[in-house]
Parts: structure tokens; C-alpha cells; sequence
């Protein structure tokens, strides 16, 4: 099984800044990577899919980078609305196999 | 408008039994593969199963091989999760969501909580 390891595990940040939250896969996944944002009692949402591709609706803030083992994501400007948590997911292989989530704190 | 809404979550005891249901609308449901998705109180996202368009094709997490089974009905825009010898551990939200490729959950059902407890 494939093993998605986020991190860090959490962060604190203000409005405004800059946040990058990563993941690794135990075994390249080329780009089938895809970030989820999960609100407190929200189903969660799907920012990024394809390592780098903005979902439909999704503000261009977010931005997702890698292949292979290594993958990014980036809030470039943090908004008070981006305070949840988020999870890397692999696409890889099926069922597919989520890294454990980074909850982004106001500071 | 993509609605997913799933039932049949509650409480049960070790060792019982449950199915959880769900309904889909606003999409051609036999053309997309279909997802379980659990998540314990305070924990992270559990892929629990998904099932091929037209049924063909079952995958589970290891951990719930054998006690869990996923299924679907086309006719009825409808997916099941048979939940048999359940543990304290199963407690969680259960969502079902669409599949689209490559492996993207794309629109999630508001989910529903199973409690195993005595």
C-alpha cells in the first residue's frame, strides 16, 4: 500500500501570509496527487487535482506543485475563510490512500 | 446540481451489523466509479472502498476486507456499504463521494455517523 505522509501536522499563520504544506508518497505516484480542504463538520472539497490543476471555482491563491514522491501546496496570500485542514490524497493505485491532514491555525 | 445523500448511520453494538445507503442525483450515476469514505471523531480521511461504473470492480482497504462490502444498484442512482462485525473502531462519519478520473473525489455526500458502542 501505498503511504501519504504530510507535513508539518500543523501550523498556526496569520491573514496574508505565505503557507506551504507538503506531501510524500512511499512510492512515486507520478501526479496523481489531488489537495482537499475539510472545513469543521464539512464534507471536504477538492482544491487541486492532477499535482497542479485549480479545480473549477477554486480561487488561483492555491497552487499545487511535484511529481514522482514530492508534492507542494501553496496559499500564496492566507485569507480568513483558507483556516481548515488539508489533505493530500493518492490516485495512484485504488482505493486510493490520504496523508494524515495539516490543520492551518490563525496565529 | 451533483447531490449525494447518504443514510443509515447510528448506533449499534459490537459485533452487529448496518448498511449504509446513498443517493445520488444530478449526474449519470453509471458512469462513475463510487466511494466509501470514513472519518473518526477528530481524525483524519479513511478511504474505505470504491466500486467500478458498473459494478464489475471491487476494492476495499485491507483492514476492511471481509467484514465490509460495497455495492450498487444503477437502476436507483443508489450505493450501498454493508457493514457486518462491527468494532468500537468503525465508529466514524461515513461519506460517499463521486469518483471522477484518475481517482479525483469530486462531490461528497454531507455523510453519516456510525456509532459502534454497547
Amino acid at each position: 500500500d501505498i503511504q501519504m505522509t504530510q507535513s508539518p501536522s500543523s501550523l498556526s499563520a496569520s491573514v496574508g501570509d505565505r503557507v506551504t504544506i507538503t506531501c510524500r508518497a512511499s512510492q512515486s505516484i507520478s501526479t496523481y496527487l489531488n489537495w482537499y480542504q475539510q472545513k469543521p463538520g464539512k464534507a471536504p472539497k477538492v482544491l487541486i487535482y492532477a499535482a497542479s490543476s485549480l479545480q473549477s471555482g477554486v480561487p488561483s491563491r492555491f497552487s499545487g506543485s511535484g511529481s514522482g514522491t514530492d508534492f507542494t501546496l501553496t496559499i500564496s496570500s492566507l485569507q480568513p475563510e483558507d483556516f481548515a485542514t488539508y489533505y493530500c490524497q493518492q490516485g495512484y493505485s485504488t482505493p486510493g490512500s490520504f496523508g494524515q491532514g495539516t490543520k492551518v491555525e490563525i496565529k | 446540481e451533483v447531490q449525494l445523500v447518504e443514510s443509515g448511520g447510528g448506533l449499534v453494538q459490537p459485533g452487529g451489523s448496518l448498511r449504509l445507503s446513498c443517493a445520488a442525483s444530478g449526474f449519470i450515476f453509471n458512469s462513475f466509479w463510487m466511494s466509501w469514505v470514513r472519518q473518526a471523531p477528530g481524525k483524519g480521511l479513511e478511504w474505505v472502498a470504491n466500486i467500478k461504473q458498473d459494478g464489475s470492480g471491487k476494492y476495499y482497504v485491507d483492514s476492511m476486507k471481509g467484514r465490509f462490502t460495497i455495492s450498487r444498484d444503477n437502476a436507483k442512482n443508489s450505493l450501498y456499504l454493508q457493514m457486518n462485525s462491527l468494532r468500537a473502531e468503525d465508529t466514524a462519519v461515513y461519506y460517499c463521494a463521486r469518483e471522477a478520473p484518475v481517482a479525483i473525489l469530486d462531490y461528497w455526500g454531507q455523510g453519516t455517523l456510525v456509532t459502534v458502542s454497547s
